[in-house]
């Protein structure tokens, strides 16, 4: 597509719920990354993808959190049990080659109430 | 210490006037170096590339000092616009291209 795009731009889930969050990079970008951003915080890295591959799952910050990439493609965010700490703005960006700079979506808005 | 640090303002700045502003960052193996621009509740844009060199992009020029391990960027005559945060971001070459987000530095321009 033309640019990273995510869905939901919204979700207000219950404590205990699981949700799903998914991000369409830019067709041909290879490299993709999760971050999140609490309010008025920087950016939290938590996953990166080379491919279908995730040499990188230092940031996700619990079991709760996983990801996977299906095709080089779309990749899904999950986080099972959420609680309230798991409110923010999760942000996915995708970059042609590593060492560029990347391209981010609008991002879903999380709120765990 | 944070890999990457801002002074995060405001820096509150005359429609108009000039306004420059570092960051430092802590690792010296970091190659890769850029400028995003981050709107209110909005996800962060690439606003420049920083070189060796120093370059220029319209009214924002960007500076690296690898020896002191500073980035600045500046902005000449500041349009309202131009009011946002500017993250201060660094890569280094041994983590794949994984990059390191300043918290930011927020800019107000006033009338």
């Amino acid at each position: 597509g033309a640019g990273v795009s995510q869905s939901p731009s919204n979700k207000v889930t219950e404590k205990g719920k699981d949700v799903e969050l998914r991000c369409d990079p830019i067709s041909g970008h290879t490299a993709l990354y999760w971050y999140r951003q609490s309010l008025g915080q920087g950016l939290e890295f938590l996953i990166y993808f080379q491919g279908n591959s995730a040499p990188d799952k230092s940031g996700l910050p619990s079991d709760r959190f996983s990801a996977e990439r299906t095709g080089g493609s779309v990749s899904t965010l999950t986080i099972q049990r959420t609680q309230q700490e798991d409110s923010a703005v999760y942000l996915c960006a995708s970059s042609l080659k590593t060492g560029r700079g990347y391209t981010f979506g609008s991002g879903t808005r999380l709120t765990v109430v | 210490r944070k890999e990457v640090e801002q002074d995060p303002g405001p820096f509150n700045v005359p429609e108009g006037a000039t306004v420059a502003f570092n960051c430092t960052y802590s690792n010296s193996a970091s190659q890769s170096f850029f400028w995003y621009r981050q709107d209110c509740r909005k996800e962060p844009k690439l606003l420049m590339s920083v070189y060796s060199s120093g370059n220029e992009d319209g009214r924002f020029t960007a500076q690296l000092n690898r020896a002191s391990q500073y980035i600045s960027l500046l902005i000449r005559d500041s349009k309202l616009s131009d009011s946002a945060t500017y993250l201060c971001v660094v890569g280094r070459t041994d983590s794949w291209g994984k990059l390191q987000f300043g918290a930011g530095t927020q800019v107000v321009v006033t009338p």
